[in-house]
């Protein structure tokens, strides 16, 4: 089966650190993709991991470790305007290798001042 | 602006009636995708789209959905008599499939079945 786990919810500070853990089981895999989302729009993509280690993009780095089936996603310096729901997803090997997007619930990130 | 847009925004329709929705993917992506969302959770794969194939299709998509991309650019999903479980937000996204195939989303309709 496919499963993606991430938390429900999440409160940081203005200005902290957070992390935002994922982990998958799925049938194959092909990449994993963190999105961000703010209430009534669309997802816009943050960051690709398709080999173990660290990818760092400004504020926001992005881990995987595929023997672990786990990945995190890491938001420096936040800023109210990151309080969003932060989305995780896989893209497995199908037999018609479609790049389809298997996606975690979702977690919700509140900034507060 | 060069993202991918959909049409219309929000729908609101009486349950049994046909709604039809459209999607322009970046210009020059090949791949196309339908999910759907509701609230509180992560979007759900519908369907694919390879040029104008349909390549997959999810087994949520029961028989009352179709999907079409005739000449491997604009798609559009339809919703045959469209039931209360059908309210959700329809996203679209593309890909490029020789450039990395990460999937840009469009903005989403949102519909509601009343």
């Amino acid at each position: 089966g496919q499963n993606i786990d991430q938390p429900t919810e999440m409160t940081a500070t203005e200005g902290a650190i957070v992390q935002i853990n994922c982990t998958y089981q799925t049938s194959g895999f092909n990449g994993l993709f963190w999105y961000q989302q703010h209430a009534g729009e669309a997802p816009t993509f943050l960051s690709y991991n398709v080999l173990d280690g660290l990818e760092e993009k400004g504020r926001f780095s992005s881990f995987l470790s595929r023997s672990k089936g786990y990945s995190y996603l890491l938001l420096k310096e936040l800023q109210m305007k990151d309080s969003a729901s932060y989305l995780c997803a896989v893209r497995g090997h199908g037999s018609s290798n479609t790049g389809k997007l298997i996606f975690g619930q979702g977690t919700t990130l509140q900034v507060k001042p | 602006d060069t993202g991918v847009s959909q049409d219309p925004r929000h729908k609101i329709t009486k349950r049994g009636q046909n709604v039809t929705f459209r999607c322009d993917p970046i210009s020059e992506h090949n791949r196309l995708y339908w999910y759907r969302q509701t609230l509180g959770q992560g979007p759900e794969f519908l369907t694919y789209f390879q040029n104008e194939a349909q390549l997959e299709k999810s087994r949520l998509l029961s028989d009352r959905f179709s999907a079409e991309r005739p000449k491997g650019s604009f798609s559009t999903l339809e919703i045959q008599r469209t039931e209360q479980g059908d309210s959700a937000m329809y996203l679209c996204a593309s890909s490029l499939s020789t450039a990395g195939d990460t999937q840009y989303f469009g903005p989403g309709t949102r519909l509601t079945v009343l």
